[in-house]
Formats: structure tokens, sequence, C-alpha cells
């Protein structure tokens, strides 16, 4: 089984909100990584967590803060958004952050609207 | 600047015909690639991934990768309706103590009936 999820499907927040993205899976992986994608553009890496810990960040302003409970939870808080934040936002995993290996499979994401 | 290129498309194929989609990187360092089909308003989905040179074959879909030449393809064979998407060519790359996926624009495959 190769499921991510994501809750919630949908988010609408205003610019002085504060919310949360949770992700999940249950496959044993021990990479996990957000990403945000806009329309007609590919997937754009913001974070990625190996074993728990962050080890990439891309320059993602602060207002995205990631967080990883542990082996199978992350969440990505939201905090003072803008409206060019608005996108689908993808969670994945990957069984480790091996250079060898990078098979990742994704959630079916959240589609954020900041108003 | 590591690149994925990828034709954007639209390529529109009949139904039952061969779909080709190619993609070139840059990295020649690189060791596993991926192709991801993603409809409309949906997340990417895997449906490949290679790592050696040569053919790998899973049903209708046909992975070729020549490390020499720098390039990947994917062949949908029978294509049907259901295979209009956007498909995403990926390409692991090394970064420091681990990799990441840098993913190409995306071909856009229309199958008409």
């Amino acid at each position: 089984d190769t499921e991510v999820t994501q809750t919630p499907k949908h988010l609408v927040m205003g610019m002085t909100n504060k919310k949360s993205l949770k992700c999940e899976q249950h496959m044993g992986h021990r990479a996990m990584y957000w990403y945000k994608q806009k329309a007609k553009k590919p997937p754009e890496l913001m974070f990625v967590y190996s074993y728990e810990k962050l080890s990439i960040n891309e320059s993602v302003p602060s207002r995205f803060s990631p967080e990883c409970p542990n082996s199978s939870l992350l969440n990505l808080h939201l905090h003072a958004l803008q409206p060019e934040d608005s996108a689908l936002y993808l969670c994945a995993s990957s069984q480790d952050p091996s250079p060898t290996t990078y098979e990742q499979y994704f959630g079916p994401g959240t589609r954020l609207t900041v108003t | 600047q590591k690149e994925v290129e990828q034709n954007s498309g639209p390529l529109s194929v009949p139904e039952g015909a061969i779909a080709s989609l190619n993609c070139t990187y840059s990295d020649r360092g690189s060791q596993s690639f991926f192709w991801y089909r993603q409809y409309s308003g949906k997340s990417p989905e895997l449906i490949m991934s290679i790592y050696s040179n040569g053919d790998k074959e899973d049903g209708r879909f046909t992975a070729q990768l020549n490390k020499a030449s720098q390039y990947v393809s994917l062949l949908i064979r029978d294509s049907q309706p259901s295979d209009s998407a956007t498909y995403l060519c990926a390409v692991g790359v090394y970064g420091g103590s681990q990799g990441n996926l840098i993913f190409g624009k995306g071909t856009k495959l229309s199958v008409k009936p």
C-alpha cells in the first residue's frame, strides 16, 4: 500500500489566520516532503524531513513552519499568508532519503486559497 | 543549475496509438529517473521508475533510459482517453548527504477517441 493521506482537502483562510495542514503515512517511510504546486507548474520542493529531522529548507518564508511530530506525521503550520501563497500543497514520502532511490509517493494534496 | 527538460505539448494522439514522451536532463551523475502522471486538479501519481540503461516495461508503459545521451522516455502503447493527463519527468540528484527530485515542466498528453 502506497498511501499518503492529507487533511484538509480544501482550505480557505484570510491573511491574518493561523491554520495547519496535516499529512500521514503508514508505510514506514523515513523521509517526508512538502511541495507547493501552482497551476500548470511542476511541484516545487519546500521542506524535507529525514528521520524526523528537518534536512532541507528551500529558502521558504517563515510564514510556513513545518513540524514532524513522529515518523508517520508531518504538519505544515501557516500564518500570515499572502494571496500569492494560494496553491496545491502536496505531501510526499519515500522509503529513505538515500540518493540511490527516490520513489516518492504523493498524497492527494490540500487546495489552499488565501483571501 | 541542474535541469530537466520536457516538451510542454500538448501532444495529441488518436486512441490506440503509441504516445511517446521525452525528457532530457543536465546532471550526468543522476542515478534515478521517474515518470509521474497528473490529472487536472489531482496530485502526481508515480507510474514508472528506472535506474539502469535500457527498457523497463510495466503493462502498457515502457520507460527507456540512455545515460550516455542523458535522455529518458516513456512510451504508452494502445493509448486510451483515460491516459489524457500531464506527464512529469523527475530526476533524482545528489544534494549533500541526501538527494532530491528535480521535475520537468511536464508534457500534456491528449488522447482523442
